[in-house]
């Protein structure tokens, strides 16, 4: 079983470039998340969806963008990349309820310079 | 919007001893989990733990357990004949029942243990 899948791994970027971070899932989980994970500040989410076509703010979503045409894809672009966008980024789907837990990718390491 | 703190930044113990992690939370609603994610080198976020917030008894699983304290909304973590494989960093998830149903994540605790 593959759960969630992230690619890349790893990416560095330079500051004003644009790139799409993949996400996808093949649990037929309704509700999928962005994180992101700074030193010191646990996991902030981005943005979150509770099925195809629908999606919503977190709590820093700010220079990211998504889209969910798809119940198993979850894609995070990012515009005009920032050195405050370096960060180790996380995706996470569930099922509704909130008794289920959440299963995570791997996690993308992002550095923009 | 909900908030999760997690004052221990780093902790230590000796291998086979016990070690007891903090979490608190602070949330107007009366019906939620909250989960323990145990995060290795790795960077895998794994379940280790969930309690549900009407279920008075604490959830243990193996040598993992919690201490929950509703009123004073405290969910701590027990890990017991601590083993080398337990060093990771330890995050507290507050699960809301909300639309969107969003974890609130603390800033983690790092665990080391020491031979």
């Amino acid at each position: 079983n593959a759960g969630v899948t992230q690619t890349p791994k790893f990416r560095i970027l330079k500051i004003g470039q644009s790139m799409t971070l993949q996400c996808t899932q093949d649990m037929n989980h309704n509700y999928m998340y962005w994180y992101r994970q700074d030193p010191g500040m646990g996991l902030k989410l981005i943005y979150y969806s509770v099925g195809a076509g629908i999606t919503d703010k977190g709590e820093v979503p700010n220079g990211y963008n998504v889209s969910r045409s798809t119940t198993e894809d979850f894609p995070l672009r990012l515009e005009l990349a920032a050195p405050s966008q370096t960060s180790v980024y996380f995706c996470a789907s569930s099922l509704p309820g909130r008794h289920t837990e959440a299963f995570f990718g791997q996690g993308t390491r992002l550095t923009v310079v | 919007a909900q908030t999760v703190t997690q004052s221990q930044p780093e902790m230590s113990v000796q291998e086979a001893e016990t070690v007891t992690l903090s979490c608190t939370y602070d949330t107007s609603e009366s019906d939620y989990y909250l989960f323990w994610y145990k995060q290795p080198p790795s960077r895998q976020m794994i379940l280790v733990i969930r309690q549900e917030a009407y279920k008075q008894q604490n959830a243990t699983e193996n040598r993992f357990s919690v201490n929950f304290q509703k009123a004073a909304k405290s969910f701590s973590l027990k890990i017991s004949d601590s083993q080398l494989g337990d060093a990771a960093m330890y995050f507290c998830a507050y699960r809301s029942a909300r639309a969107g149903n969003q974890f609130y994540f603390g800033t983690g605790t790092s665990l080391t243990v020491i031979p």
